[in-house]
């Protein structure tokens, strides 16, 4: 089964920030990346899909590159409603799985 | 809109079973893959079943697989999922997710059911 290591498992950041979350692979993904975001008590949201497809209705702000094995989801201005946890995910091949989160919190 | 409503959760001791069920609208049911994913109390995502459109397979997680069975009827826009032999590590918030149209991401899910596995 593909593993998934995003870094770091935590992030603090302020509003206005550049942040940048990383995703590694422990084999090829073509292009079967997606990234979701979790806010507490709620369920996941779509944010990227197929490496840097923006999913419609979310900000502009968020984009995804990568290739191979290294993936990063980036938020170019960093907004209040951000702090929340992401999640990278493969659809590569059966069995599907998560990164083990990045919970990004307030400096 | 799409809509995706488990229902099914409860409280259920180590060795028993739980039927969970999503109702599916505001699409083609039966045009499309679904999905079940788990979290733990205060854990991280995980991926344990898929079922095609047509039903014509389906994949399990290594920790479910042999206990837990995928299914769905396309004529009532139900998705189902049954689980035997539960353990306490299947304690978790369970959701059903739509495979998106234009890749296999997930993007509609419902607003989880919630298992617990104790005696």
């Amino acid at each position: 089964a593909i593993q998934l290591i995003q870094s770091p498992s935590s992030l603090s950041a302020s509003v206005r920030d550049r942040v940048t979350i990383t995703c590694r692979a422990s084999q090829g993904l073509v292009n079967a990346v997606a990234w979701y975001q979790q806010k507490p008590g709620k369920t996941p949201r779509l944010l990227i899909y197929d490496i840097y497809k923006l999913e419609s209705g979310v900000p502009s702000r968020f984009s995804g590159s990568g290739s191979g094995t290294n993936f990063t989801l980036t938020i170019s201005s960093l907004q209040p409603e951000d702090f929340a946890t992401y999640f990278c995910q493969h659809y590569y091949s059966y069995p599907y799985s998560f990164g083990q989160g990045t919970k990004l919190e307030t400096k | 809109q799409v809509q995706l409503v488990e229902s099914g959760g409860g409280v259920v001791q180590p060795g028993g079973s739980l039927r969970l069920s999503c109702a599916a609208s505001g699409f083609t049911f039966g045009s499309y893959g679904m999905h079940w994913v788990r979290q733990g109390p205060g854990k991280g995502l995980e991926w344990v079943a898929f079922i095609r459109y047509d039903e014509s397979n389906q994949y399990y997680a290594d920790s479910v697989r042999g206990r837990f069975t995928i299914s769905r009827d396309n004529s009532k826009n139900l998705l189902f999922l049954h689980m035997n032999s539960l353990r306490p590590e299947d304690t978790a918030v369970y959701y059903c997710a739509k495979d998106a149209w234009k890749s296999s991401s997930f993007d509609y899910w419902g607003q989880g059911t919630l298992v617990t596995v104790s005696s």
